[in-house]
């Protein structure tokens, strides 16, 4: 079974440049969720989709990151300026549908975002 | 409001030690609590979760406690080897209600294993 994909692994990009993730989860799960992680603290919750619907946004820094998962399928992460405290790593995870097997989240490798 | 504290940040033993990490939560409706382990350069996964019916899990050199008075979970390792060694993540969740609540977990800060051969 194909596990989360993200691409690109790895992604340098200037002060207002735009940057989008990308994530494929794993099939057939419902879930998918975003988190990033700055370096030396906790991995942080940004926003969970439950097919193509926003389930819960509440950690969305602001208004220039977008998330959009059409199709309910695999999602992407933009972010529009990119400003130097959007540098970490962002993952994208992924859990079945049910209440046992939505407690269960696999990430992706992570998408490492440097912004100088 | 949702708040993880994970202590150490880094911990260093040596191989055939014992090693434990532990995490406190504020929010008294969380009921479940995942670990997970991050090796360098790769994703994290999941090793052992307890929820909370149960005050114990083990699972082989590894264990869980939940203490629900005092809103504290541990991972203990035992006899770790060289390969435990590893960034390692608690989490907490909030309900069960698949239909309504978010089930996004809220994590701690790391903890940072380093096991000396």
């Amino acid at each position: 079974e194909a596990g989360v994909t993200q691409f690109p692994s790895h992604s340098v990009i200037e002060k207002g440049q735009t940057v989008t993730l990308r994530c494929d989860p794993i099939s057939g799960h419902d879930n998918l969720y975003w988190y990033r992680r700055v370096m030396g603290k906790e991995i942080k919750f940004l926003l969970h989709f439950v097919k193509e619907s926003k389930q819960d946004e509440s950690g969305m820094p602001n208004n220039r990151f977008l998330a959009e998962r059409t199709g309910g399928t695999y999602s992407t992460l933009k972010v529009q300026p990119a400003e130097l405290e959007d540098s970490g790593v962002y993952f994208c995870a992924s859990s079945d549908q049910g209440a046992a097997g939505a407690n269960v989240l696999t990430f992706g490798a992570g998408s490492r975002l440097t912004v100088l | 409001g949702e708040n993880v504290e994970q202590h150490p940040s880094t911990l260093s033993v040596q191989e055939g030690d014992s090693a434990v990490i532990k995490c406190t939560y504020s929010d008294s409706a969380s009921n479940y609590f995942p670990w997970y382990k991050q090796e360098l350069g790769k994703r994290p996964q999941l090793i052992i979760d307890i929820r909370s019916n149960v005050g114990e899990k083990k699972d082989q050199r590894i264990a869980v406690t939940l203490n629900k008075t005092a809103k504290h979970f541990s991972l203990h390792i035992t006899e770790t080897q060289p390969e435990d060694s590893a960034v390692y993540f608690c989490a907490d969740k909030h309900g069960m209600n698949y239909g309504g609540a978010t089930n996004k977990l809220i994590f701690g800060t790391g903890t940072l294993l380093a096991v000396q051969p």
